[in-house]
């Protein structure tokens, strides 16, 4: 079944910690997307990448990273945590316009709970 | 740059009555995209509805449906004959044509009263 995956699920790491966030779809979509949200708040884009090697910050400043070097992958890292970058991360991933569509319906990934003490 | 605002932090209805969310949305844009997206407590957001500016017709699937009034700049979402799985945030959201980017709003966290 086509899906979107996040791994992991909840996450409580120290201070200065390097951490990967992964990110994989099975979808084939060429569109993938990082959000960070405070609980119970709205979802601010950090990266977005629109296919292989390509990759882009969002409107919202982050000290995270990110890179695309397959297609079905889309993994985050930040390489040395602090606790204001305890958040949520959700992954989305969306249809190319090629497929006929006019706009893309982006599919999210269950997040991934980050807390840094 | 464009905005969204969901005016409404909480709102609560009893099962199996209707209720509306609202959006408002600020653009300088002629052909635009907009959508409801509900993330439920486990926290994976799925797309309840879309709306695309050229149509006229306002959007529907099932019991969800939209009032889309493109002058004003509003779009809210009515939900009918609410169920207990309605429950969650809703978040209305804001592609242009070019920017292939979602701008959400603050959301909408809905109560179902049983």
């Amino acid at each position: 079944e086509a899906d979107i995956y996040q791994t992991p699920r909840y996450l409580v790491i120290g201070t200065g910690k390097k951490i990967t966030l992964e990110c994989s779809q099975t979808m084939g979509h060429d569109k993938m997307y990082w959000y960070q949200q405070d609980p119970g708040m709205e979802l601010h884009l950090i990266h977005y990448s629109y296919g292989v090697n390509s990759t882009e910050k969002g409107d919202l400043s982050s000290e995270s990273t990110v890179s695309r070097i397959r297609t079905e992958h889309f993994p985050l890292t930040l390489e040395s945590a602090r606790p204001s970058h305890t958040s949520q991360y959700l992954c989305a991933s969306s249809e190319p316009r090629g497929t006929g569509k006019r706009t893309d319906t982006q599919y999210f990934g269950p997040g991934t709970r980050l807390t840094v003490l | 740059a464009q905005t969204v605002t969901q005016s409404q932090p909480e709102m609560s209805v009893q099962e199996a009555e209707t209720v509306t969310l609202s959006c408002t949305y600020d653009t300088s844009e002629s052909d635009y995209y907009l959508f409801w997206y509900k993330q439920p407590p486990s926290r994976q957001m799925i797309l309840v509805i879309r709306q695309e500016a050229y149509k006229q017709q306002n959007a529907t699937e099932n019991r969800f449906s939209v009032n889309f009034q493109k002058a004003a700049k509003s779009f809210s979402l009515k939900i009918s004959d609410s169920q207990l799985g309605d429950a969650a945030m809703y978040f209305c959201a804001y592609e242009s044509q070019g920017a292939q980017k979602l701008v959400f709003g603050q959301g909408t966290r809905l109560t179902i009263n049983p």
